[in-house]
């Protein structure tokens, strides 16, 4: 089945270790996007890929990278992850809408990684 | 700014008592309702995709409505399986971007 893979599903990682959370998709969509959640919150928006091309949300802090090698893998890098970063990772990936077409596509989400800080 | 409000925050109810979740929200063109299933340390599970005032669509015991203010996931006779947090979220009409604006959730219980 076409999916979305999140590896590892759960981290531990130092105050101020980096750390380097992975997601793969093997449903060959040209978008991928990588949320952070924390708990009882809706999941916040990190930074989104179209294809090769990064878009980072305005308040997502220097300390959160990516990378896109290919259309199949993200990675999310904490450079120096504080006790505040502790949360689930969520990586996703959509269709990207035609500029002409009004249409939405949906987003499908991976299991999602759990941060902890210690 | 664009807003998504879900309500109620939790909701309780016995196994077969149907109910509905709300949400409302506040954008500047919608270009698309989606309502997403969440269980405990998952990812959110996609469930409905609404496209404009007067649409329905259904799955199973769901059933999701769409207006010009607000959307409604209704749930008919449920069973414990049901529960998990819904979430809501909106994506604007901005041509090449997107991005969706997700309410918080309402979480549901289904009582045996």
């Amino acid at each position: 089945d076409a999916m979305v893979i999140q590896n590892p599903r759960y981290q531990v990682t130092q105050f101020g270790k980096p750390v380097t959370l992975s997601c793969s998709q093997t449903l060959n969509h040209n978008v991928m996007y990588w949320y952070q959640q924390k708990s009882s919150q809706a999941p916040k928006l990190l930074f989104h890929y179209y294809d090769k091309d990064f878009n980072n949300e305005a308040d997502t802090p220097d300390n959160f990278q990516s990378r896109r090698p290919n259309t199949s893998f993200c990675f999310l890098d904490i450079r120096s992850p504080g006790l505040g970063d502790a949360a689930m990772y969520l990586c996703a990936t959509s269709r990207e809408a035609p500029i002409r077409d009004s249409g939405a596509y949906e987003q499908y989400f991976g299991p999602g990684t759990r941060l902890t800080v210690t | 700014e664009d807003q998504v409000t879900q309500s109620p925050e939790a909701l309780r109810l016995q196994e077969g008592e149907s109910s509905s979740l709300n949400c409302s929200y506040t954008v500047s063109g919608l270009r698309g309702l989606f309502w997403y299933r969440q269980d405990p340390g998952k990812g959110p599970e996609f469930l409905f995709t609404l496209y404009s005032a007067g649409e329905e669509k259904e799955k199973e015991r769901l059933k999701a409505t769409l207006t010009k203010k607000e959307s409604f996931l209704h749930i008919t006779a449920p069973k414990p399986e049901d529960s998990a947090t819904y979430l809501c979220a909106v994506q604007i009409d901005n041509f090449g971007n997107e991005k969706l604006t997700f309410g918080t959730g309402t979480r549901l219980t289904i009582i045996p």
